[in-house]
């Protein structure tokens, strides 16, 4: 079962550039989020969308665009790179509304560094 | 203020032991759910066991236990019995308030980077 697949494993940009992270799941899933991890800083949130057709920022959202294509895909967009957006991205899924035992599927994550 | 605090950045743990990652959480919501996660070092993010505010009972998923505390806003982790492959980085996670807001995401700790030693 591929689950949440993240595309690409690895990026490097130059400072100014633009890029966008792609993220699909196949799990029938609502909800997708996509997070950021930075050494000593554990996953912080950059934007979600709780089900198709809507977004919310997260904790950290400067700099960040973000798509919910349709219910399987949501994409991460850097509209113009900064060295402070070097990091792992982390893209994850869950499935149902409203429940507590809603267990958040990740991808095995983009290590993107900026030149 | 940090919503999930895990004060041991690093710990080691002899082979066959077993260890207590701590977890404390802040929140006012009485609907919650805390959630560990374990990431290798390849980087993957593998869930390991949940616990409802409202569970009675302690969560148990093989060598996993949740100590869970109500009272001490406390979600320790217990890794019974430790393995080589049990060295990894441990992230305490909790979705709060999901009955009014629908799908909330995961909020995280630092982690606790634990070494298990043969």
């Amino acid at each position: 079962n591929a689950g949440v697949t993240q595309t690409p494993k690895f990026q490097v940009l130059k400072t100014g550039q633009s890029m966008t992270l792609q993220c699909a799941q196949d799990m029938n899933h609502n909800s997708m989020y996509w997070y950021r991890q930075d050494p000593g800083m554990g996953l912080r949130l950059i934007y979600y969308s709780a089900s198709e057709g809507t977004t919310d920022k997260g904790e950290v959202p400067n700099g960040y665009n973000v798509s919910r294509l349709n219910k399987r895909e949501f994409s991460l967009r850097l509209e113009s790179a900064a060295p402070s957006q070097t990091s792992v991205y982390f893209c994850a899924s869950t499935a149902g509304v409203g429940l507590a035992k809603n267990i958040q599927y990740f991808g095995a994550g983009t290590r993107l560094s900026v030149l | 203020a940090q919503k999930i605090t895990q004060t041991q950045p690093g710990m080691f743990v002899q082979e066959k032991e077993a260890v207590t990652l701590d977890c404390t959480y802040d929140t006012s919501d009485p609907s919650y759910g805390l959630f560990w996660y374990k990431q290798p070092s390849s980087g993957e993010m593998i869930f390991l066991i949940y616990q409802g505010s409202y569970d009675q009972q302690n969560a148990t998923e093989g060598r996993y236990s949740l100590n869970f505390q109500k009272a001490r806003k406390s979600a320790n982790l217990v890794i019974s019995a430790s393995q080589l492959g049990d060295s990894a980085m441990y992230f305490c996670a909790m979705r709060e308030g999901y009955r009014n807001s629908g799908n909330t995401p995961l909020v995280f700790g630092k982690g606790t980077r634990l070494s298990v030693i043969a």
